[in-house]
């Protein structure tokens, strides 16, 4: 499989600041990684691809302008909620496909809370 | 696009017995089948998948099943343990539009003493 970390594993901040979220893949070069949210008993939902050296794709409902994706090399994406709210709380997981080409590995994700 | 529904929403067993999880999905051209284990607060780990040219594969106690013409497949642990509790997700994609795995809402295991 890949080996993929995530930074911070749990963040508390205020309403109307911005966090920023770190994904490396620490075994392999990723050309794609993905952005996916959880909320609390939910199953995973993709927000976003991230194409390293190109703009994310979104999925359909996801603001471009409040998640920032940048992936600005193969080893590293970064997720960044912008003037974060309450229901912005979610438990945010990234994934890196594997080297077969399809499969996903994700990493430990990071529970956010705003208050 | 893909639609992926998940059956049961949650499983009691007792330790020892089988558990089985279905799936069903909508898009014919999907062609790659994973499972995810995600113990509460963790990350999900993939721990079989199945592609289209393959009926079946098994994994010490764990199978996993695909039935093409109806659509669906299922995952299927034998001789449960108290390790096994967790919440199991299925997916779906195409091999070739990398990425984008539909999961299904999750089923929750309970194995007990």
């Amino acid at each position: 499989g890949a080996v993929v970390s995530q930074h911070p594993s749990r963040v508390i901040c205020k309403s109307g600041t911005s966090v920023k979220i770190e994904c490396r893949s620490l075994d392999f070069q990723a050309t794609t990684m993905f952005w996916y949210r959880q909320f609390p008993k939910k199953s995973l939902m993709l927000m976003a691809t991230s194409n390293e050296g190109s703009k994310a794709t979104y999925e359909q409902g996801v603001e471009k302008d409040k998640f920032l994706i940048n992936h600005a090399s193969l080893t590293l994406s970064t997720l960044t909620v912008t003037s974060a709210h309450p229901e912005d709380s979610s438990f945010y997981i990234c994934s890196v496909g594997g080297r077969g080409g399809y499969e996903q590995y994700f990493g430990p994700g990071t529970r956010l809370t705003v208050t | 696009g893909e639609n992926v529904e998940q059956h049961p929403s949650t499983l009691s067993v007792q330790e020892g017995d089988s558990a089985v999880i279905k799936c069903t999905y909508s898009d014919s051209a999907s062609n790659y089948f994973p499972w995810y284990k995600q113990e509460l607060g963790k990350r999900p780990q993939l721990i079989i998948d199945i592609r289209s040219n393959v009926g079946e594969k098994k994994d010490q106690r764990i199978a996993v099943t695909l039935n093409k013409t109806a659509k669906h497949f299922s995952l299927h642990i034998t001789e449960t343990q108290p390790e096994d509790s967790a919440v199991y997700f299925c997916a779906a994609t195409q091999t070739d539009s990398w990425g984008k795995l539909q999961f299904g809402a999750g089923t929750q295991v309970v194995v007990t003493p």
